[in-house]
């Protein structure tokens, strides 16, 4: 079945600090895997996706993440995080096999203290 | 159009009624996506449309909802005989079927 975890509700870091945040999936096939981001009072913006090759993807506003199959994890990285960031962040997966559905995760909410 | 809209912004109703939802998606987009965000709740997908193909309406949570998309264009989200558990922002999204969801800005749903 095709499913993401995103297990932190909430996330709470210093400004200037770095930042992880979880993705797990299930997916059959070889996934394609997104991350959204939703500020408040606005809709949801793609920060990065993954298709194939290169597991290490690099997307807007300095985030990162990295695909590793062995985990069936797509986590999302920041090496040094802005105030600016404070958001809801929301992994997705799809695919081939799903006619390229996208199923999303409940989502993580950032807490950024200055 | 430039990007996806949808319509009512918001919709207050009262238990019982049936709504209706639009959802204009970008001109071209192949696929068009209804999902439902309830207050601190992710994304629950509701159904997908991708081109000529039947769509894909394992998200409905039951049968007093339904969907229909005309001319590979704009969609109508139908909520009969509303309940108050189905207040929440209802997105639309449309892609070129793989990649870069476009979402609408949601039509908030109240039902008293």
């Amino acid at each position: 079945a095709q499913s993401v975890t995103q297990p932190d509700i909430h996330i709470t870091v210093s400004e200037g600090a770095s930042l992880e945040l979880r993705c797990n999936y299930s997916y059959g096939a070889t996934p394609y895997l997104f991350w959204y981001v939703q500020s408040p009072g606005q809709g949801l913006q793609l920060l990065l996706k993954y298709f194939s090759g290169d597991t290490l993807v690099q997307g807007i506003k300095g985030f990162e993440a990295e695909f590793k199959r062995s985990q069936s994890s797509f986590n999302l990285r920041k090496p040094s995080v802005h105030w600016s960031d404070a958001a809801e962040y929301f992994c997705a997966v799809g695919g081939m096999d799903s006619s390229y559905k996208l199923i999303f995760g409940s989502g993580t909410r950032l807490l950024v203290r200055p | 159009g430039a990007g996806v809209s949808q319509s009512p912004s918001n919709k207050v109703t009262e238990k019982g009624k049936d709504v209706e939802l639009r959802c204009d998606p970008i001109s071209g987009h192949t696929a068009l996506y209804w999902y439902r965000q309830s207050l601190g709740q992710g994304l629950e997908f509701l159904i997908y449309f991708q081109g000529n193909s039947a769509p894909d309406k394992s998200g409905l949570p039951s049968d007093r909802f339904s969907a229909e998309r005309t001319g590979g264009s704009v969609s109508t989200l139908t909520i009969q005989r509303t309940q108050q558990e189905d207040s929440a922002v209802y997105l639309c999204a449309s892609s070129l079927g793989v990649g870069e969801l476009f979402f609408g800005e949601g039509s908030r749903l109240t039902v008293l």
